[in-house]
């Protein structure tokens, strides 16, 4: 009973390459999110949907694309992967979209490498 | 600027001790603080809200807006308690850097 699960765990890569990482909560929520941690576990939001419609994009290169196709799914789509690319990347969801109770529940997280 | 300074990188003390996680803000509204805590090999979770005034696992946290500070305390560390500490301003979703924490035995 997984509330928020990422695939895949682990992703390694040539520079270059196109990948995807999925993200689903079965939770109900109907906010959810994408974050990346670095080497230094500094953790940076990335981008934030609400009800399939992208409320937060962060200053991210336009190489990342998050895609919405319904309220539970959120994936990453990162075009042309480059060495810093290479991070822990954290998928989270809740309730609403941000605020004093909006507790975030986050995935297990993806280690993307990038040779 | 909006931000949460987490001063400490590595915080080591032995079992039994007190401890103290130093988190501060910077935020010109109303601040929501939270803290998250990761386990080894294991996912973000919450800790506990400011709003709630909780104990959670024995840590609690008060938020000072005189000093701006929201830190974590324990009066008692537990080898257990090891891990990465994050304080959060959730609303704006701005993470402090983090704080591995390390109870010796």
């Amino acid at each position: 009973d997984t509330a928020v699960s990422q695939t895949p765990k682990y992703l390694v890569t040539q520079m270059g390459n196109d990948k995807s990482i999925k993200c689903e909560q079965n939770l109900g929520h109907d906010t959810m999110y994408w974050y990346k941690q670095d080497s230094k576990k500094f953790l940076k939001i990335m981008f934030s949907y609400n009800n399939k419609e992208l409320i937060i994009n962060e200053t991210v290169p336009n190489r990342f694309s998050p895609k919405s196709p319904d309220k539970a799914h959120l994936n990453l789509h990162i075009n042309s992967l480059e060495l810093g690319d290479s991070a822990v990347y954290f998928c989270a969801s809740s309730q609403a979209s941000g605020g004093a109770s909006d507790t975030q529940y986050f995935g297990p997280g993806t280690r993307l490498t990038v040779l | 600027a909006q931000r949460v300074t987490q001063p400490e990188k590595l915080l080591s003390v032995f079992k039994g001790a007190p401890v103290e996680l130093k988190c501060n803000y910077s935020y010109s509204g109303s601040p929501e603080l939270f803290w998250y805590v990761q386990y080894s090999r294991q996912r973000l979770q919450l800790l506990l809200r400011h709003i709630s005034r909780e104990s959670i696992k024995g840590f609690t946290a008060d938020l000072n807006k005189g000093e701006t500070s929201f830190h974590l305390k324990k009066p008692f560390a537990q080898e257990e308690d090891s891990a990465m500490y994050y304080c959060a301003l959730i609303y704006k979703y701005i993470f402090g850097t983090g704080t591995r924490l390390k109870v010796l035995a």
